[in-house]
């Protein structure tokens, strides 16, 4: 099974407006952390934001927000206020604490491209 | 401060040859991880370094990929006797620390076999 699926393969959005990228995961660890990365054309992953499994708090960075609904297993990505360079590949990724000492890696998503038009 | 940086960043070789990719981390990074990025897909772990010590090798695909990290800094993806189903993205990513730090990805070294 999937343990992070992204269920869009692409989004569009006209600038300024918002926009929800989706993400649910998979896992039975307690315990886990939840990231999401935008890759533009130049191929760098780029660390957006990261909510902790045992966060109160919906994290927030700037323009970047994470909507978690832990019993639904869900961690959306909203992008307020979109930009023109905002437009690249967004990958959800999870990193699971307690997977058997290999609390290291990053288990990602297939990735939503986004464009944003002007 | 300068990020992580990969070299070359555009490799083409012919089927069967070997192939050497490159990763500078982070200054001061004790932890690096190779992964693997097909066309389309998201990345996949290969391999992780904590300091000079491979740790963990359970994503590389065969026995002609080879990691090292000998000094615990600069890290060496080997690829042997290339084949066409090697040809994607490989990314590299540091943390500074062992455990639960953020990964900072360089660009990426894309490899084409033809």
């Amino acid at each position: 099974a999937q343990k992070i699926t992204q269920t869009q393969p692409g989004m569009f959005v006209q600038e300024k407006e918002a926009v929800t990228l989706d993400c649910t995961y998979d896992t039975s660890d307690p315990s886990y952390g939840l990231f999401w990365y935008k890759q533009p054309s130049s191929g760098e992953m780029i660390f957006l934001i990261y909510q902790g499994s045992y966060d109160q708090q919906n994290a927030t960075e700037g323009r970047y927000s994470l909507n978690f609904q832990k019993a639904r297993k869900s961690a959306n990505l909203v992008i307020s206020a979109s930009q023109l360079g905002d437009s690249a590949m967004y990958f959800c990724a999870m990193r699971e604490t307690n997977s058997g000492g290999s609390n290291y890696k990053l288990t990602f998503g297939k990735g939503t491209l986004l464009t944003v038009n002007p | 401060g300068a990020g992580v940086s990969q070299s070359p960043r555009y490799k083409v070789a012919k089927r069967g040859q070997d192939v050497a990719l490159r990763c500078d981390p982070i200054s001061g990074h004790v932890s690096l991880f190779w992964y693997q990025q097909a066309l389309g897909q998201g990345p996949e772990f290969l391999t992780y370094f904590q300091n000079e010590a491979q740790l963990d090798k359970s994503g590389l695909p065969s026995d002609r990929f080879f990691a090292e990290r000998p000094e615990g800094s600069v890290s060496t993806l080997k690829i042997q006797r290339t084949q066409q189903e090697d040809s994607a993205v490989y990314l590299c990513a540091s943390s500074l620390t062992s455990l639960f730090g953020e990964q900072f990805f360089g660009p990426g070294t894309r490899l084409t076999v033809l």
